[in-house]
């Protein structure tokens, strides 16, 4: 089966623009999630989809950051405006509906300069 | 909130050595405990996992041990090649299905 994918892999963008990473999970995983990781910092949870729906936001920063998941199939992770702090590994995650075992995408290396 | 705790953050090992990766947790309601190797430039992959109702489980040369009372569990990796050389994520579930993350530990595996 194919993968987890997410787009694009690197992203460099200055201080208050806007940027969109892309995640499409594999075909059947009703869980989606986002996670980021900081330089040198632990994977921390951003998100979860159950399908389209939002089951768990409360790892949301703040409000320049919003997902979503159209028709329960691939995922977007808007940031906007980027600030410097955004800068680092976003991961998206997927896993079928009652199982705890992820799939890990490669990441989208983001960089706010 | 669930807090994982990860040791050493660094470990260098020669080959053919075993390789022992510590994490504590805080959330005695914990129950799913999954170790992640990430490559570099890669995607973090699961390598093993154990669940709450089990102490120990082993795969080839990998080992987790967990123990509920302490709230803590431990990655095993044996006769170490340089292959493993990897971050290793040690990582935790409560409630729902948001994973907690140790910080990682990067190993590198000497010939």
């Amino acid at each position: 089966e194919a993968g987890v994918t997410q787009f694009p892999s690197h992203s460099v963008i200055e201080k208050g623009q806007t940027v969109t990473l892309r995640c499409d999970p594999i075909s059947g995983h009703d869980n989606l999630y986002w996670y980021r990781r900081v330089m040198g910092k632990e994977i921390k949870f951003l998100l979860h989809f159950v399908k389209e729906s939002k089951q768990d936001e409360s790892g949301m920063p703040n409000n320049r950051f919003l997902a979503e998941r159209t028709g329960g199939t691939y995922s977007t992770l808007k940031v906007q405006p980027a600030e410097l702090e955004d800068s680092g590994v976003y991961f998206c995650a997927s896993s079928r509906r009652e199982d705890y075992g992820y799939t890990f995408g490669s990441g989208t290396r983001l960089t706010v300069v | 909130g669930e807090n994982v705790e990860q040791h050493p953050s660094t470990l260098s090992v020669q080959e053919g050595d075993s390789a022992v990766i510590k994490c504590t947790y805080s959330d005695s309601a914990s129950n799913y405990f999954p170790w992640y190797k990430q490559e570099l430039g890669k995607r973090p992959q699961l390598i093993i996992d154990i669940r709450s109702n089990v102490g120990e489980k082993k795969d080839q040369r990998i080992a987790v041990t967990l123990n509920k009372t302490a709230k803590h569990f431990s990655l095993h990796i044996t006769e170490t090649q340089p292959e493993d050389s990897a971050v290793y994520f040690c990582a935790a579930i409560s409630s729902g299905y948001a994973l907690n993350f140790g910080k990682g530990t990067s190993l590198l595996v000497t010939p």
